[in-house]
């Protein structure tokens, strides 16, 4: 089955920039969504289709997907941001076909 | 804007079968795709499987032989059934929504339900 790497953590500065990486064999030929998750709260939909912000979300969330890698940016990091964010994407060809990367925590401080 | 919500027991023992029950608020449950998903601290998100709003199925194969999604669209609610529990099943049960399968996202969560399995 299909496998998404994720690192486990990523730590970043307040007003800095934080890049969490997912990768994944030809990854660039899917559709790579992305959330994030805190505890007690319900998992949002961040970047959709590798790089499309859904309505609310902050213009420092964007997303890109190539190559191996797919790539979540968030810009101008607050302590807000702190989160587990997941890597997604659908494998038609298993019978496993929904596929989480095993999650990044994003640290801020 | 729709709503989900999990509901049911924050407790259940081993051997027995977890029940949980996501309500649907703001939104019809025709046309979309629902789907169980699980977070454990030590296995990040899980998919379970998904529904269908007609009624078709698809489950993960490392649960399929426990488990059982269904709904009524009478309630709007989607029920998950899962059992023969053990303490691996320990999880934070979420439903999700989406609009098709082979590409599309899930685009609305419900808070997530925690069920402990232990004794």
């Amino acid at each position: 089955s299909y496998v998404l790497t994720q690192p486990p953590s990523v730590s970043v500065a307040p007003g800095k920039t934080a890049t969490i990486t997912c990768g994944g064999h030809s990854i660039g030929s899917r559709s790579v969504h992305w959330y994030q998750r805190k505890p007690g709260q319900a998992p949002v939909l961040v970047i959709s289709y590798d790089s499309d912000r859904p309505s609310g979300i902050p213009e420092r969330f964007s997303g890109s997907n190539s190559g191996n890698t797919a790539t979540l940016t968030i810009t101008r990091a607050v302590a807000g941001d702190e989160a587990d964010y997941y890597c997604q994407v659908w494998d038609g060809s298993s019978d496993h076909p929904v596929v989480f990367g095993g999650g990044t925590k994003l640290t801020v401080l | 804007q729709v709503h989900l919500q999990e509901s049911g027991p924050g407790l259940v023992k081993p051997s027995e079968t977890l029940s949980l029950t996501c309500s649907v608020s703001g939104g019809s449950i025709n046309s979309y795709y629902w789907t169980w998903i699980r977070h454990s601290p030590g296995k990040g998100l899980e998919w379970i499987g998904y529904i269908y709003y007609i009624g078709t199925t698809d489950y993960n194969p490392s649960l399929s032989s426990r488990v059982t999604i269904s709904l009524d669209k009478s309630r709007n609610q989607i029920s998950l059934s899962l059992n023969s529990v053990t303490a691996a099943d320990t999880a934070v049960y979420y439903c999700a929504r989406g609009a098709g399968t082979s590409g599309y996202p899930f685009d609305s969560w419900g808070q997530g339900n925690l069920v402990i399995v232990s004794s």
